[in-house]
C-alpha cells in the first residue's frame, strides 16, 4: 500500500462548490505540504503543518484553507471553487529527522467549470 | 528571495545520448539543492540532493554537482534510457527544510 495516499484522484467539479481534498499518510511523519502544479510554473505551496496544532500559509494561500485532522491527515478545502483552481494537487510529507526529503501522494487532478 | 530556474522543455533526446538539464538558483545563506523526478501519473520522488558546496549527488546514473560559484545544480547523465522519459524538477530548501522552492520542471522524452 502507498505510504501518502490522496482522494479523490480525479474530481470535475463546478464553480462556487465547495470541495475537499484529502491526504493520508502512514509514514508517521509530522510535516505535511500541500501544493498545486501548474503547466510551466512548476510546483507551488498552499499550506503546511509541522503537527496538529501547526498551521502555516504558504506562497499561494488565498482561497484555501486546510484542517490537520491528526497527525496522519491533512485536508484541504476550495470553499467556493473557481476556474483558475483548475490544477494539479499534491499532498506532501516529511519527518522532522530525515526533513530534506520529501514524500509525495499520487495527485488529485482538479477541474472547475 | 529564494527560487529556482530550469532549463524551458521539452528536451528530446534518443537513447544512450548524453543529458544535460540546466538549474539556477537564488537563495539566501546556503541553501540545500535537490533533484525530484515525477514519472506518468505519478507523485514526485526524491532523485539526488546535495547539502553542501561541491558536494556531487548521484543516483540511478543520474549525478549533479552542487557549485557555489555559479550558484548551479545541473543534472547529467551519460547514457539515457527510454525509462528516464519523465518531468524533473529542481528544488531547493533552507537549513532548517521548512519550505522548499521547485522549479517549473523539465519534461525529458527519450526515444529509442
Amino acid at each position: 500500500d502507498a505510504d501518502v495516499t490522496q482522494t479523490p484522484r480525479n474530481r470535475i467539479t463546478k464553480t462556487g462548490k465547495r470541495i475537499m481534498l484529502e491526504c493520508s499518510q502512514t509514514k508517521g511523519h509530522d510535516r505535511m505540504y500541500w501544493y498545486r502544479q501548474d503547466p510551466g510554473l512548476g510546483l507551488r505551496l498552499i499550506y503546511y503543518s509541522f503537527d496538529v496544532k501547526d498551521i502555516n500559509k504558504g506562497e499561494i494561500s488565498d482561497g484555501y484553507s486546510v484542517s490537520r485532522q491528526a497527525q496522519a491527515k491533512f485536508s484541504l478545502s476550495l470553499e467556493s471553487a473557481i476556474p483558475n483552481q483548475t490544477a494539479l494537487y499534491f499532498c506532501a510529507t516529511s519527518d522532522l529527522k530525515g526533513a530534506d526529503t520529501q514524500y509525495f501522494g499520487p495527485g488529485t487532478r482538479l477541474t472547475v467549470l | 528571495g529564494n527560487s529556482v530556474t530550469q532549463m524551458e522543455g521539452p528536451v528530446t533526446l534518443s537513447e544512450e545520448a548524453f543529458l544535460t538539464i540546466n538549474c539556477t538558483y537564488t537563495a539566501t545563506g546556503y541553501p540545500s539543492l535537490f533533484w525530484y523526478v515525477q514519472y506518468p501519473g505519478e507523485g514526485l520522488q526524491l532523485l539526488l540532493k546535495a547539502t553542501k558546496a561541491d558536494d556531487k549527488g548521484s543516483n540511478k546514473g543520474f549525478e549533479a554537482t552542487y557549485r557555489k560559484e555559479t550558484t548551479s545544480f545541473h543534472l547529467e547523465k551519460g547514457s539515457v534510457q527510454v525509462s528516464d522519459s519523465a518531468v524533473y524538477f529542481c528544488a531547493l530548501s533552507r537549513y532548517n527544510f521548512n519550505k522548499f522552492y521547485f522549479g517549473s520542471g523539465t519534461k525529458l522524452n527519450v526515444k529509442p
